[in-house]
């Protein structure tokens, strides 16, 4: 079955600056690849998503990049701000499960 | 638009009594619905997912068992629970023959 790995566990920066989070995945199958951002309490909140068939996405300072040859994709956040602080999750499905990373929480500094 | 719903919202039980956890969502027809379990400060444990009403497939093998008894509805349930039981419990809505899964609120279940 499919396998998502999720670097790093946790991340710090300081207001402004950028957060990059990667996975890897096992399943050259799975062709759907979405991210969630988790604030304490809450529910996974999806935040952004690719498709197999597409290289990047872009949502104002979200971006998600995604290399298949390598099975891995990246979570690209810029101009941080403290409300990005929580945890992220990224995901690969093929068919009608879906796998998780473990998450990484992204502290923002102000 | 859809809504995800899940009750009850917090649950203390004791060891060795039963569950069930209900999600329902409204405003959409034949969804594909999920069980996840969230262990404090982990990932994502996907137990169950479901395509249509009396369809279950099982990801872990555990005390734990589902049912789909209306296209909208979703029951996590257990005869007997354990402290390892304890968690965050999420239901989760797709669209059928599509890739995104929208999150219920959850239930936060402690076993003690």
């Amino acid at each position: 079955g499919e396998n998502v790995e999720q670097h790093p566990s946790t991340l710090s920066v300081q207001e402004g600056d950028s957060a990059v989070i990667k996975c890897t995945y096992s399943d050259s199958a799975s062709n759907y690849f979405p991210w969630y951002k988790q604030e304490l309490g809450k529910r996974p909140q999806l935040i952004i998503d690719i498709r197999s068939n597409v290289g990047e996405k872009k949502d104002q300072r979200i971006a998600v990049t995604l290399n298949k040859t390598a099975k891995h994709f990246s979570l690209h956040i810029t101009e941080t701000q403290p409300e990005d602080s929580a945890v992220y999750f990224c995901a690969a499905k093929g068919g009608n499960d879906m796998r998780f990373g473990a998450g990484t929480r992204l502290t923002v500094k102000p | 638009s859809q809504t995800i719903h899940q009750w009850p919202a917090t649950l203390v039980q004791p060891v060795g009594s039963p569950l069930s956890l209900e999600c329902t969502v409204e405003g959409t027809s034949n969804p594909n619905l999920y069980w996840y379990r969230q262990a404090a400060g982990r990932g994502l444990q996907l137990l169950f997912y479901s395509v249509g009403i009396g369809q279950i497939s099982s990801e872990v093998p555990q005390n734990l068992s589902a049912s789909r008894p209306q296209d909208r509805q979703f029951i996590l349930s257990s005869k007997k629970l354990l402290l390892s039981d304890s968690g965050f419990y999420l239901c989760a809505w797709g669209t059928s023959g599509g890739s995104r899964q929208y999150f219920g609120p959850g239930t936060r279940l402690t076993v003690t």
